[in-house]
């Protein structure tokens, strides 16, 4: 099992671009959900999935949307990235709101 | 929302050494989890607790769950440098998952 994988790991981006964040998981987890972790933040919820067509909001929703098509991929997009937005996204994945498992990270940088 | 307040920030210590790191909040935790999280890398589970005073030990690290559930612990005796990470805690209320800001924890050799 590959567990949960993110992609790009690295990103630069003009303020202005629109990108999308890949996240897949082969766990058949139910619950996925995308953090963006800062310095002296912590980590903070963006966006949620509880099942496939299923997508809820986060504490830090804005500028980002999410679509969950099928149970494995839950892709971030950002519509029209700003400096704010430059930060560590991590996607996580799992079974009836247990352990959460972490990808590795996708780096953005927005200039 | 739920906010979960981690003591100390930061911790730096010489191998061999005990510590203790907290996780408090002034609301119920559901549940709680302790992550820990090396550079680069995501978060990885350490445990989760659930009962009010329930003691958990995973090797050298010892995790107490407060009798309210308000608090928790962790304590790792005789820390290595394969400790050194960011240390989170984390409830999850409704279908959200409240993170901790971490204790930046690095054992000097």
């Amino acid at each position: 099992n590959a567990g949960v994988t993110q992609t790009p790991k690295f990103q630069v981006l003009k303020t202005g671009q629109s990108m999308t964040l890949q996240c897949a998981q082969d766990m058949n987890h139910e619950y996925m959900s995308w953090y963006r972790q800062d310095p002296g933040m912590g980590l903070r919820l963006i966006h949620y999935s509880v099942g496939a067509g299923i997508t809820d909001q986060g504490e830090v929703p804005n500028g980002y949307n999410v679509s969950r098509s099928t149970t494995e991929d839950f892709p971030l997009r950002l519509l029209s990235a700003a400096p704010s937005q430059t930060s560590v996204y991590f996607c996580a994945s799992s079974a009836h709101l247990g352990a959460q498992y972490f990808g590795p990270g996708t780096r953005l940088l927005v200039l | 929302t739920q906010l979960l307040e981690q003591s100390p920030q930061f911790l730096s210590i010489q191998e061999g050494e005990n510590l203790t790191v907290y996780c408090n909040s002034s609301s119920v935790f559901s549940s709680l989890q302790w992550y820990r999280q090396e550079p680069g890398e995501g978060p990885v589970l350490l445990v989760t607790v659930v009962t009010g005073g329930e003691v958990k030990k995973l090797k050298r690290l010892t995790f107490q769950f407060g009798d309210a559930r308000k608090d928790s612990s962790l304590h790792i005796t005789a820390a290595q440098p394969g400790d050194t990470g960011l240390y989170l805690c984390a409830d999850n209320t409704g279908n959200q998952f409240y993170f901790g800001t971490g204790t930046s924890l690095t054992v000097i050799p």
